[in-house]
Formats: C-alpha cells, structure tokens, sequence
C-alpha cells in the first residue's frame, strides 16, 4: 500500500526560527514529490522534486529529495508568523491510463508565535 | 486565480440524503479530481477524469459516484450520504499530468448529521 508519512505532525515555533519538515515515503510507480502550503482553504503549491540532491529554493524556503532513502526535507529559515499553515507532502504515482494521482502524508501543523 | 469554482461551499445534509457536489472550471483543462481531507489523513483521491465522460475510481470510491458531461463540470454525488462522509472535499484540475501545474479548488464543507 503507498504511503507518505510526514514528521513532526505539530511544531511550533518563535518568529526567526529555522524549521525543517521531514516526509518519507513508499510508493510504487514514484514520479515525483510534491510540497504544499495550506493556511484556510485550497493546497498552494511550493515544489516539486524528482531528482535526488538537487536542491530547489524559493526565497526562504528549499527542499531537497533522497530517492535512495526515500525521504524528502523542507526547510524554512528565519520563519515568519505567515510562515503559519499546514504543510503537506505528497507523492505523485502513476494510476490507469497514464493519469497520476497524488499520496498525501498527514501533513504538518506549523504555528509561528511572534 | 486559475478558473475553478466549487460549489456549494458548505453543506449541512441528513443521513440517507443524496448530494451532489460541483466543480466548475474555466481552463478548459482535461484532467479533473475530487480529493477528501480529513483529520489525520491528508488528502485522499476519490474518482478522477481525463476527459468528457471519461471516469476512473480513486483509492476511497466507495460511496461516491462522478459523472463529467462537459470538459468543464465534474460533479460528486453520494447516493446515500453517511456520517462517515463528513469532510472537505477538494476539487483539482490540471492541463498536463503532471501536478506542478495542478490547481486546487477552494473546497466544500459537507456535514452530514
């Protein structure tokens, strides 16, 4: 059974803190890893990953992808109180007819008190 | 923004009602998917589309049924809704299959008491 599990499922943290959010997963047919912010309402995207040791970074956030150790991390640097959301791993696999679907992983709670 | 609107938002339905759940875009995108969030699991696919009256169950079906007449309607409907449906129901469409170019809609809150 594909599953995604991410860890810590809560933190929480004081404004200019550094945060890292792990994701490990196991599913078959791996295309790739996607990360996603959640504050209210719709999944935002953040990144996608499908090589191993190549970091992608976007302002003060980055990610980088073990495909050996199936593990994925994203870190965030001098967190800010909009920092606040869940944050979502996912693992995107192929499913019939060439269409893919997404694994989500629990998600992480991330609250940034000022 | 991209173009995808569900509908209602929020929803308060008895047990034993059906219900049907819209997700309307205006992308003109092929791939269309109805997602469930709940507690502890994240997010969890229940049917998808790649096309007009092209349908396939997701991990959790049970339950659900879709249908997609037009490139740009997929609707939802349980049958026979249970308290055990009680979630927030996502939409999502993509052009590619890859979903770095995926979009969420903003979902629906469905009770059922």
């Amino acid at each position: 059974e594909d599953k995604v599990v991410q860890s810590p499922l809560s933190l929480v943290v004081h404004e200019g803190d550094t945060v890292t959010l792990n994701c490990s997963y196991e599913v078959t047919n791996f295309r790739s890893l996607l990360w996603y912010k959640q504050e209210k309402k719709a999944p935002t995207f953040l990144f996608m990953l499908t090589s191993s040791g190549i970091e992608k970074k976007s302002g003060r956030l980055s990610s980088i992808l073990d495909k050996k150790e199936l593990f994925s991390i994203l870190n965030i640097t001098a967190t800010q109180t909009g920092d606040s959301a869940i944050y979502l791993c996912a693992v995107e696999n192929l499913v019939g007819r060439g269409a893919q679907k997404l694994v989500f992983g629990q998600g992480t709670r991330l609250t940034i008190n000022p | 923004d991209a173009g995808i609107t569900q509908s209602p938002r929020h929803k308060v339905t008895e047990t034993g009602t059906p219900v049907t759940l819209r997700c309307h875009q205006t992308e003109n995108h092929r791939y269309m998917y109805w997602y469930r969030q709940d507690p502890g699991h994240g997010l969890r696919l229940i049917h998808y589309s790649y096309g007009v009256k092209d349908t396939d169950k997701g991990e959790v079906s049970d339950g659900y049924s879709v249908s997609r007449s037009k490139t740009e309607d997929f609707l939802l409907t349980l049958e026979s809704a249970t308290s055990s449906q009680t979630s927030v129901y996502f939409c999502a469409i993509s052009e590619s299959r890859s979903y770095s170019e995926a979009f969420f809609g903003q979902g629906t809150r469905l009770t059922v008491v």
